[in-house]
């Protein structure tokens, strides 16, 4: 079965340092693989896609991630955090028709 | 620009008591599906149709009944809901859900409590 683990359920930074939200997935071959986010009360919003056109994803709102095969993950980064990026964000992976979700980050910036 | 809608944007329900969440797409989408949120298990799937005409249980079906109205309306029903029921429920929708590399649209959810 596929499967998505998101690796930390918290993730604590000072605003201003650099975000690093892991995600690593099942797969036997290469899946396309997305990251969510989601404000309170707010339904998820994509962030950024991954399907296989290159490695380094660029997302919205200063985001990217990075797809590496060899280790199966797909980690989110932000090089500055800010205090506005403070939610929850969701790995998922797409593939098999259904989506398959991480069980979610929740990203908490401290000024 | 109103993408996924879902009504209403809250609700309490007492033990046993019936209800529909209404969800409906403007994006000419097919394929539309119910998942519900808990703290700590991510987004759950209830329910999907893969196209108009068509619904599939998800990972978690039991107490839960859909429909799929149209092509732009796809509803859930509890026909009597109990305290596990309490929850967030979120409509999506994609283009086609054969196509992996689509993204889903997310409406802003339903929080429900049942006493």
């Amino acid at each position: 079965a596929q499967s998505v683990t998101q690796l930390d359920s918290h993730v604590s930074v000072s605003e201003g340092t650099p975000v690093l939200l892991r995600c690593n997935y099942s797969s036997s071959y290469s899946p396309s693989l997305f990251w969510y986010v989601q404000h309170p009360n707010k339904g998820l919003q994509l962030l950024l896609k991954y399907t296989s056109a290159a490695t380094l994803v660029k997302g919205i709102n200063g985001f990217e991630a990075e797809f590496k095969k060899s280790e199966t993950s797909f980690h989110l980064t932000k090089p500055s955090a800010h205090m506005s990026d403070a939610a929850e964000y969701f790995c998922v992976r797409g593939g098999s028709y259904i989506p398959t979700f991480g069980r979610g980050t929740s990203l908490i910036v401290h000024p | 620009n109103a993408g996924v809608t879902q009504t209403p944007k809250f609700q309490v329900l007492k033990t046993g008591q019936s209800m529909t969440l209404q969800c409906a797409q403007d994006m000419n989408h097919n394929s539309m599906y119910w998942y519900r949120q808990d703290p700590g298990m991510g987004l759950r799937l209830i329910y999907y149709s893969a196209s108009e005409g068509t619904t599939d249980k998800g990972e978690v079906p039991n107490g839960y009944n859909v429909s799929r109205l149209n092509k732009r309306e796809f509803s859930l029903r509890l026909e009597s809901a109990a305290p596990s029921q309490t929850s967030v429920y979120f409509c999506a929708s994609s283009p086609q859900y054969r196509l992996s590399n689509q993204p889903q649209h997310f409406g802003d959810g339903t929080r429900l409590s049942i006493l």
